[in-house]
């Protein structure tokens, strides 16, 4: 059975500490992984990764994805009180009609304190 | 930026009675999908279509289920006969196409399927 694994299942940090976020995977035929913020309700991109160690990188927030090791991190530097969400790490099924079909870890709750 | 578009937000409704979520793509996408979250769960794939039908469903999407494109824009998922455990956040997503940057899901707000 695919399975995509996050931790921590919570984080409390403080404004303008870092935080590391992780998430493994083990699926049967691998295409990307995805990392979404949700806050209210909408899960909304924040990166695709496909190819290990080239990091994606987007203002404070940066991922790297490890194919061999089978994992992913999100890193948060600087953090505000507007990064506090849940972070969802999914992976992308290669392939016929898994095409687009998420399985996503149970993700990530983040809380930034002022 | 183009987004998906779900109603209603929320929908209350009794044990039994059917119901018809309704999402409009994001215009040029080919791919939709639906997945919900149950409260304090992963949210999970339903269904995915493509080329007016369903490439892949999951275990959840049985006969009770079913997925329509009526038109051009509207993508719709109908719940014939409701159950308590039907009630969950219902998500629509789309996706532009296979490679590079097209391949990303888009997620709608989500309805908020309350069956009681």
């Amino acid at each position: 059975e695919d399975k995509v694994v996050q931790s921590p299942l919570s984080l409390v940090v403080h404004e303008g500490d870092t935080v590391t976020l992780n998430c493994s995977y083990e699926v049967t035929n691998f295409r990307s992984l995805l990392w979404y913020k949700q806050e209210k309700k909408a899960p909304t991109f924040l990166f695709m990764l496909t190819s290990s160690g080239i990091e994606k990188k987007s203002g404070r927030l940066s991922s790297i994805l490890d194919k061999k090791e089978l994992f992913s991190i999100l890193n948060i530097t600087a953090t505000q009180t507007g990064d506090s969400a849940i972070y969802l790490c999914a992976v992308v099924l290669a392939g016929g009609t898994s095409y687009g079909k998420l399985t996503f870890g149970q993700g990530t709750i983040l809380t930034v304190h002022p | 930026e183009p987004e998906v578009t779900q109603t209603p937000s929320h929908q209350v409704t009794q044990m039994g009675q059917e119901v018809i979520l309704r999402c409009v793509p994001i215009s040029n996408h080919l791919y939709f999908y639906w997945y919900r979250q149950i409260l304090g769960q992963k949210v999970e794939f339903l269904v995915s279509f493509y080329n007016n039908e369903i490439s892949e469903k999951s275990e959840i999407f049985d006969d009770q289920f079913s997925v329509e494109r009526p038109d051009g824009s509207n993508f719709t998922l109908k719940i014939r006969s409701t159950k308590l455990e039907d009630s969950a956040m219902y998500f629509c997503a789309s996706m532009g196409g296979r490679f590079s940057t097209n391949e990303k899901l888009f997620f709608g707000s989500g309805t908020q399927l309350s069956v009681l």
